[in-house]
């Protein structure tokens, strides 16, 4: 059973418009969400993350909202850039357990 | 180099045989973890390590082995390939435990091909 879901596969983003990269999940001990971000032949690479005390993380174009109500947390790129493209794996954890990861999100971003 | 170096980056062998990827990382993080990554499953977790000699399962770690004898090497193995076992695999490091506050740092992959 997915505990964290990716519903989109892949989304396609004009330059210079947000994008929006979406996570759900299903156990409710989840504390600590991450996104990682990785380009081909490469392994992913910490971007951004929140604890489930706060609601939003902001960190230059990146910002996370987690919504621990709906069990959803996303992931907010703006302005989008043709570098931004690349597969966004969102994950999370409960207290000490280990990370449990998405299945990812393609993002193209063309001009 | 500093840094989670993995060896070979890309691998074909045929079914039955026995291979071994490597992870070495520079740091001396004490976590250190084996992912593979397949179309529709994301990143799912073999096996791990909290420090040398100790080891534990992850989420799907039937077929492989791993062992630490020393903390910068977790080397993986294959004892007998099956196609099933065609994927990219990724090690990763971490300093502070499991849990997601300690951000890991990934190797670049080792792509294996069992034909």
């Amino acid at each position: 059973d997915q505990q964290v879901k990716q519903n989109s596969p892949s989304l396609s983003v004009q330059e210079g418009r947000i994008s929006i990269l979406n996570c759900d999940y299903t156990n409710s001990m989840f504390d600590y969400f991450l996104w990682y971000k990785k380009y081909p032949a490469e392994g992913p690479t910490f971007l951004i993350s929140i604890s489930s005390i706060k609601d939003k993380n902001e960190d230059g174009r990146f910002t996370v909202f987690l919504n621990k109500s709906a069990k959803h947390l996303s992931l907010h790129i703006v302005p989008s850039q043709p570098g931004d493209s690349a597969v966004y794996f969102c994950a999370a954890s409960a207290g000490t357990d280990k990370l449990i990861f998405g299945t990812g999100t393609r993002l193209q971003v063309f001009p | 180099d500093a840094g989670i170096t993995q060896s070979p980056r890309y691998k074909i062998t045929e079914t039955g045989r026995q291979v071994t990827l490597m992870c070495h990382q520079t740091w001396s993080h004490s976590y250190m973890f084996w992912y593979r990554q397949d179309l529709g499953h994301g990143l799912r977790l073999i096996y791990y390590s909290a420090a040398a000699d100790i080891t534990d399962k992850g989420e799907v770690p039937d077929g492989y082995v791993v062992s630490r004898s020393k903390t910068e090497n977790f080397p993986l193995t294959l004892e007998s390939a099956t196609r099933s076992q065609t994927s990219v695999y990724f090690c990763a490091s971490g300093s502070g435990g499991y849990s997601g506050a300690n951000v890991l740092t990934f190797g670049a992959g080792s792509r294996l091909t069992v034909l």
